[in-house]
């Protein structure tokens, strides 16, 4: 099946600091990749969808000046967190839609566990 | 938008049992419904999924059905084994501007006591 790499998995910063998370799709060309937020015991809350060489589309209620996202690649997209603070911990997982054939399915990567101190 | 609700929230089963977790969705317009297994600190990986042209689908000890007149579906695990203890997210997903985005379900958390 379809693989979705994201790297760091693991990642603590300072309160302040910026925070880039890379996600990849290692066997398949990714058009549509997809950014989630999920709190300890909480379902996936989407928070923007990137199209590749396009701008990204943030869901509301989320800064899209705080999480930037460039999808540079049909292969690579990242969310940077920029001046982190402790309510921005949490779990970021990062999906990626194979554009071949309008399939649906969606692909997601391991997470990363995003702490800020 | 699309709104996802699932129930139960917590299920426990003994070991050799089936489980079943219920979804209903609210926007008619949603064409595909998959089905998603969580386990502790990792991504969800698709287990299943359905589209709304077929009623019913099954993949060994998974089956989903799926009842567009009522707008739900449901999840069937048959032969429960400890390795299925985790956490069951189904979603719908709408063609909405070509994101073809998942809304997803509050989650189900299984445990398969052996």
């Amino acid at each position: 099946g379809a693989v979705v790499s994201q790297h760091p998995s693991r990642v603590i910063c300072k309160s302040g600091t910026s925070v880039k998370i890379e996600c990849r799709s290692l066997d398949f060309q990714a058009t549509t990749m997809f950014w989630y937020r999920q709190f300890p015991k909480q379902s996936l809350m989407l928070m923007a969808t990137s199209n590749e060489g396009s701008k990204a589309t943030y869901e509301q209620g989320v800064e899209k000046d705080k999480f930037l996202i460039n999808h540079a690649s049909l292969t690579l997209s990242t969310l940077t967190v920029t001046s982190a603070h402790p309510e921005d911990s949490s779990f970021y997982i990062c999906s990626a839609r194979d554009g071949s054939g309008g399939a649906n399915e969606q692909f997601f990567g391991p997470g990363t566990r995003l702490t800020v101190l | 938008g699309e709104n996802v609700e699932q129930h139960p929230s917590t299920l426990s089963v003994q070991e050799g049992d089936s489980a079943v977790i219920k979804c209903t969705y609210s926007d008619s317009a949603s064409n595909y419904f998959p089905w998603y297994k969580q386990e502790l600190g990792k991504g969800p990986q698709l287990i299943i999924d359905i589209r709304s042209n077929v009623g019913e689908k099954k993949d060994q000890r998974i089956a989903v059905t799926l009842n567009k007149t009522a707008k739900h579906f449901s999840l069937h695990i048959t032969e429960t084994q400890p390795e299925d203890s985790a956490v069951y997210f189904c979603a719908a997903s709408i063609r909405a501007a070509g994101r073809r985005a998942l809304t997803f379900g509050s989650g189900t958390r299984l445990q398969v006591q052996p």
